[in-house]
């Protein structure tokens, strides 16, 4: 069964670090998104990609993060520096040819706390 | 602004109702709508999408599109405890992006 890679799953670091969020998005898969939830804002958008090109990252703070697409089967994302207020569960999606109505496929998520 | 409404909820039905799930959206360009079930601590999962009016059912899960009216529900027949959840709605404008709404807590009460 395919599914959205995410590592870490967990990070636990000190407010001023760099942190680096990966995702390996379904083989074939030529969309990925990258979201950030929290209890207040719920699901936000933060950046998208289609065939590896960024489409959108208006959702994204630019001062300090960044989302990068080396090649097709790795996203990342990174903040520097990191902030308490960045801490939140970040989920990486990817889709499959948004022309037609297909849906997005979730990976487990990285939880990341910012002391 | 594009908006996703969805009633925060939380919502309890007991075992065996029919739980209903309603969601509006601001944009009449709107394509394909989609509910996401997700559990505490899990990520969301997909449970049903729907892009014609009317209703899509699938096993005790109906969709239900309404474009007139920019409202889409989803319902739950014979509720189970196993169906507690958060649900999410998310709407496709044209172009590649989603936006979710903030989700409705449901609880089946055994």
């Amino acid at each position: 069964d395919a599914r959205v890679t995410q590592t870490p799953r967990h990070k636990v670091t000190e407010m001023g670090q760099e942190v680096t969020m990966r995702c390996q998005p379904i083989l074939g898969h030529n969309t990925v998104f990258w979201y950030r939830q929290t209890m207040m804002q719920g699901l936000e958008l933060l950046a998208y990609f289609r065939n590896r090109a960024p489409l959108d990252d208006s959702g994204m703070p630019k001062d300090r993060f960044s989302a990068e697409m080396p090649d097709a089967t790795l996203a990342t994302l990174k903040i520097q520096p990191s902030e308490p207020r960045d801490s939140a569960v970040y989920f990486c999606a990817s889709g499959l040819n948004w022309d037609t109505n297909q849906p997005q496929h979730f990976g487990d998520g990285t939880r990341l706390s910012i002391l | 602004q594009k908006e996703v409404e969805q009633n925060s909820g939380p919502l309890s039905v007991p075992e065996g109702a029919i739980a209903s799930l309603n969601c509006t959206y601001s944009d009449r360009g709107s394509q394909s709508f989609f509910w996401y079930r997700q559990y505490s601590g899990k990520s969301p999962e997909l449970i049903m999408f729907i892009y014609s009016n009317g209703d899509k059912e699938d096993g005790r899960f109906t969709a239900q599109l309404n474009k007139a009216s920019q409202y889409v529900s989803l319902l739950i027949r014979d509720s189970q405890p196993s169906d507690s959840a958060t649900y999410l709605c998310a709407v496709k404008w044209g172009g590649n992006q989603f936006y979710f709404g903030t989700g409705t807590s449901l609880t089946v009460i055994p």
